[in-house]
């Protein structure tokens, strides 16, 4: 079990909205740590998507985007395609385990 | 171009030991901590230990810890894994990043393409 935790799954027609969030405690990101998302494409290693809660690194489209409010976290995607087809994970530390700390991650399914 | 190329990876049997490494270049080494992320056949992303700039806190994941250590040398721009007492459930492909400081905790803005570790008899 992740000690953040998010939806196995979402899925959306291509130009859909899609959106998945992410869950956390009181000694993660009820505590206010900053929250990253990752993007795993089929085959290949993470990318980093967002980091600190809500800013897109350089060059990732604006059709990503991510809020938080307490202790969850959600990332949407609008304009769904075809190759946003990856995983997405988000990662922050938690101060009880002492490390970094990253969801089960989200599968995300274009129709 | 920051790049990062992880070796060490292979096949090893249960209870033996192994040494992963990661030769970074693109970057100032010496001034960005670094992190070990690991991904077993099929499940999600598991952190297993970073270490600061100068080689020193480092810090481990429960599973990992006792069994695992972290160092760098920053001469080289190389980041290792020492890895010993291997179980099953270390198998895994082994990721290094690069963490970006400007966030609490710092976010991983660089990774390797990851060397796969299998731990089986």
């Amino acid at each position: 079990q992740s000690v953040l935790t998010q939806p196995p799954s979402v899925s959306g027609a291509p130009g859909q909205r899609v959106t998945m969030s992410c869950t956390g405690s009181a000694s993660n990101l009820g505590a206010g740590y900053n929250i990253h998302w990752y993007q795993q494409l089929p085959r290949t290693a993470p990318k980093l998507l967002i980091y600190g809660d809500t800013n897109r690194l350089s060059g990732v489209p604006d059709r990503f985007s991510a809020s938080r409010s307490g202790a969850t976290a959600s990332l949407a995607i609008t304009g769904l395609q075809t190759e946003d087809e990856a995983d997405y994970y988000c990662q922050s530390y938690d101060s009880v385990l002492r490390g970094v700390v990253f969801g089960g991650g989200t599968r995300v399914t274009v129709l | 171009e920051v790049q990062l190329l992880e070796s060490g990876g292979t096949l090893v049997q249960p209870g033996g030991s192994l040494r992963l490494s990661c030769s970074a270049s693109g970057f100032t080494f010496s001034t960005y901590a670094m992190s070990w992320v690991r991904q077993a056949p099929g499940k999600g992303l598991e952190w297993v230990s970073a270490i600061g700039s100068s080689g020193g806190d480092p810090s481990y994941a429960d599973s990992v810890k006792g069994r695992f250590t972290i160092s760098r040398d920053n001469s080289e721009s190389m980041l290792f894994l020492e890895m010993n007492s291997l179980r099953a459930e270390d198998t895994a492909v082994y990721f290094c990043a690069k963490e970006n400081a400007n966030t609490n905790p710092g976010n991983l803005n660089y990774w390797g393409q990851g060397t796969l570790v299998a731990v089986s008899s």
